[in-house]
This record gives structure tokens, C-alpha cells and sequence, in this order.
């Protein structure tokens, strides 16, 4: 199956500074690359996502680039606010049904 | 509102008392999964369904069962709970596995003792 990996585990940054998590996998045939944010207590959502055909995405703050030769992509999240504080998971997928996340990255933003 | 509801979002019970958490999303979503959440080890699939009467086997799925009777239902059935099955658990679905993200629950905290 898919072997993902996050890195770093843990992130602490202050505020106004950047972040970035990188996620790694070993299937090949992964075509679709997601970064799901779950704040505390609540479940997780999706804030990005990429294709194989495009090698970078940005959406106000935040960004993911993909590097398919490589097999990782990163999200960037750029002027971090206390409320960026959250566990970030990547799930890269789409060449079978069986899906694997990453263990998650927990970022915290100090004030 | 487009959502995936799970319930119940709580329960203690005892090790051996077979319980189910059901599962009801309303978007017509074909690919639907469950998940375990545990510290340190992040989001597990369980089991997962492609489509109606359509299930598959997760990283984890011993000690579970599941259903696709309908395409909108996706109940995690515990048959013989034991404590080592007491974890954080998410529904999710989406529209197709692969290139659609995962529309998850608010999650079902399940203690067995």
C-alpha cells in the first residue's frame, strides 16, 4: 500500500512568520495531492488540493506545491494567525481506493 | 446543507456489548469510509465502499464489520467491542475516490471499558 510520511510532527512558529509541512509517498500512480486542517475537537476539512497536471496552488495564505518526480508536496502557509493553529494532514490518492493519511503535523502559532 | 452525520458523537459501553455507528451523507456521494484517530498515529481507514453492496478492507479493519445497503448509509457495526477499540472514529465520503476530497463527520468518541 501507500506509505506517506509528514514532516515535520510538530511546528511552532510566531505569528507573521511562514510555515511549511511536507508529505512524501511512494505510489507512483498518486495523482491527487489534499491538505485537510483539523482545528481541536473538530473534524477535518479540506483548506487545499492540487493535481498531478499543475505543479503549484496558491489560495490567499496558503499554497501546496507538488514535485511528482520527487513524490512530495508541501503546504505553505504564509503571515501565520493564532488561528492557523491546528493538525495538518495530507492524504495523497487517486490511483486506488484504499486511501492513507499522513500521522499529521500539529502547528501552533504563538501571539 | 450538504453534510455527513454520524451518531451517536458520544458512548461508553462495556468490552463484548455490540454496538453500531451509523453513517448518513445527503451529497449522493459514491465512495464512503471510516476512520480511526488515535494519538501520534494519525487518520486509519477501517473499511471503505465504492458503491452500494461495493465494501473493502482499510489498514485496520479487525474487529469491525460494515454495510453499503443504500448509497446514502455506511453503519461501522463492533460485533464483540473490546478496549483497544477505543479511539476517535470519522465518517467520511466522497463524490469518486482519487480525485475528490474527503467530506468527514464531526466523529463518534467511542470508550469501551
Amino acid at each position: 500500500g501507500e506509505n506517506v510520511e509528514q514532516h515535520p510532527s510538530t511546528l511552532s512558529v510566531q505569528e507573521g512568520d511562514s510555515a511549511v509541512i511536507k508529505c512524501t509517498y511512494s505510489d507512483s500512480a498518486s495523482n491527487y495531492f489534499p491538505w485537510y486542517k483539523q482545528e481541536l475537537g473538530k473534524r477535518p476539512q479540506l483548506i487545499i488540493d492540487i493535481r498531478s497536471n499543475v505543479g503549484e496552488k496558491k489560495d490567499q495564505r496558503i499554497a501546496v506545491t507538488l514535485n511528482k518526480t520527487a513524490k512530495h508536496f508541501s503546504l505553505h502557509i504564509t503571515e501565520t494567525q493564532p488561528e492557523d493553529s491546528a493538525v495538518y494532514f495530507c492524504a495523497p490518492g487517486g490511483s486506488n481506493y484504499k486511501l492513507t493519511f499522513g500521522k499529521g503535523t500539529l502547528l501552533t502559532v504563538n501571539p | 446543507e450538504a453534510q455527513v452525520t454520524q451518531n451517536p458523537r458520544y458512548l461508553i459501553t462495556v468490552t463484548g456489548k455490540k454496538l453500531t455507528v451509523t453513517c448518513s451523507q445527503n451529497m449522493n456521494h459514491e465512495y464512503m469510509s471510516w476512520y480511526r484517530q488515535d494519538p501520534g498515529l494519525g487518520l486509519r481507514q477501517i473499511y471503505y465502499s465504492m458503491n452500494v453492496e461495493v465494501t473493502d478492507k482499510g489498514d485496520v479493519p479487525e474487529g469491525y464489520k460494515v454495510s453499503r445497503k443504500e448509497k446514502r448509509n455506511f453503519p461501522l457495526i463492533l460485533e464483540s467491542p473490546s478496549p483497544n477499540q477505543t479511539s476517535l472514529y470519522f465518517c467520511a465520503s466522497s463524490l469518486a475516490v482519487g480525485l475528490q476530497p474527503q467530506h468527514f463527520g464531526d466523529g463518534t468518541r467511542l470508550s469501551i471499558l
